[in-house]
């Protein structure tokens, strides 16, 4: 168990620029997660995969928001047309099969700050 | 639509002090629910859950008692110390087929030698 990396750690950009981060999660867990936290928030849910379906956007998730998970392994959450709202921090998350009481576990997330 | 309120923060105590960071929820049907850690830079780790009424989460000295009467889950340590400084979260699985979580704002806890 290696735990669920995210790439980059942190990424600054210039507002009107195209973004992608990386979520590679725990290598048996079907399901993964992605999550937007803002300063003195906790985390909100963006969208939610199971194997390589995306089940779930959250009305967060605009249009200029996009992920994918091709053959269920990895995912990328790409934002286009970053604007300054966008800057905050982005988890990825995995869990097994299961219940809803399989827990979630976290990357250490990628940082956006949009300039 | 579900929700999780969380004691305003920050909590500054001395170490070897006694921890308590409420949690009341509101939720459809009957609701598993969890404590996280951030510390400083990371991502979150969960520290312990509970998925029924009464049931006692427990983890590293840290507890919380699902109370479906009180719709609470308050986290307690009885001595804390310094290394224990970080952000808890609360959170809450009520059910459906995305499995989200809902989170509280987060309580930030320091704890001074």
């Amino acid at each position: 168990d290696t735990g669920v990396s995210q790439n980059p750690r942190h990424k600054i950009t210039k507002r009107g620029q195209n973004v992608t981060f990386r979520c590679d999660p725990i290598s048996e867990h079907n399901r993964l997660y992605w999550y937007r936290q803002t300063l003195g928030q906790g985390p909100e849910f963006l969208t939610y995969f199971q194997n390589e379906a995306q089940l779930e956007k959250s009305r967060l998730l605009s249009d200029r928001f996009s992920a994918e998970r091709p053959k269920g392994s990895f995912s990328t959450l790409e934002i286009q047309r970053t604007e300054q709202g966008d800057s905050a921090m982005y988890l990825c998350a995995s869990s097994g099969t299961g219940g809803g009481n399989q827990p979630q576990h976290f990357g250490d997330g990628t940082r956006l700050s949009i300039l | 639509g579900n929700s999780v309120t969380q004691m305003e923060g920050p909590v500054t105590l001395s170490e070897e002090a006694f921890l308590t960071i409420n949690c009341t929820y509101t939720a459809t049907g009957y609701p598993s629910l969890f404590w996280y850690v951030q510390y400083p830079g990371e991502g979150l780790q969960l520290l312990l859950k509970a998925t029924k009424a009464d049931d006692k989460g427990s983890n590293k000295g840290f507890e919380a008692t699902y109370r479906k009467e009180t719709t609470s889950f308050h986290l307690e340590k009885g001595s804390v110390q310094v290394s224990d400084s970080a952000v808890y979260f609360c959170a809450l699985f009520s059910g459906g087929s995305n499995y989200k979580l809902t989170f509280g704002k987060g309580t930030l806890l320091t704890v001074n030698p």
